[in-house]
């Protein structure tokens, strides 16, 4: 069956540095890949997506990477800050079990940025 | 501009009672989603429609689960026979997505949510 991992539950990480989110998915071959962000008591808001023939895209100090043959999209922020502090969503299409295809999410890492 | 609206922002019912979410999508979007989130766990498809074309209620978790959405705008999703294990946030979400694969990459723009509690 098809699968969607964020392999992090929860990641600290120090102001000023580089936190790092992996996606990973299974038996599949998305033609794109999209991350959101949450925050409590808020729906999802969308923050970058990438095509399957795009290896990296980056937005202010966002960058995403797609890795079609490690099955894998990195996510990374590059000086944290406090106010990056949020649950991180990566999402594609998958077999919703009918033969149609709906945006599937991953459970999501809560990422805390430490002053 | 607004956002997608949804109503009551909160809800607690009795165990057996009935519930009517409301979701106001984007104006202008064709497609429009209902997902849940229940305490840690990610977001579960429940429902997608798009325009008139009949919906994918695939991620339906039972028969006391339904959703109408009444002229391409608004819709409801109506929980029967409420349950505790009901008890989650309810998403709604529109998109410009349409039935041209060259727009299924559209971004889904998210409500805040309903908080439903089944005591």
């Amino acid at each position: 069956s098809q699968k969607i991992e964020q392999n992090s539950e929860a990641l600290n990480i120090q102001e000023g540095k580089t936190a790092t989110l992996t996606c990973n998915y299974t038996n599949y071959s998305p033609a794109y890949l999209q991350w959101y962000r949450q925050d409590p008591g808020r729906g999802p808001v969308f923050l970058l997506l990438i095509r399957e023939n795009e290896k990296e895209k980056r937005k202010e100090r966002l960058k995403v990477t797609f890795d079609t043959t490690l099955k894998q999209s990195l996510f990374h922020i590059t000086a944290s800050q406090p106010a990056d502090s949020a649950t991180y969503l990566c999402a594609l299409d998958m077999d919703s079990g009918a033969g149609s295809y709906q945006l599937t999410f991953g459970k999501g890492t809560k990422l805390s940025v430490i002053p | 501009g607004a956002g997608v609206s949804q109503s009551p922002s909160n809800k607690v019912t009795e165990k057996g009672k009935d519930v009517e979410l409301r979701c106001d999508p984007i104006s202008g979007h064709t497609a429009l989603y209902w997902y849940r989130q229940s305490l840690g766990q990610g977001l579960e498809f429940l429902i997608y429609f798009q325009g008139n074309s009949a919906p994918d209620k695939s991620g339906l978790p039972s028969d006391r689960f339904s959703a109408e959405r009444t002229g391409g705008s608004v819709s409801t999703l109506t929980i029967q026979r409420t349950q505790q294990e009901d008890s989650a946030v309810y998403l709604c979400a529109s998109s410009p997505r349409t039935g041209n694969p060259s727009s299924y990459n559209s971004p889904l723009h998210f409500g805040n949510g309903t908080r439903l509690t089944v005591t």
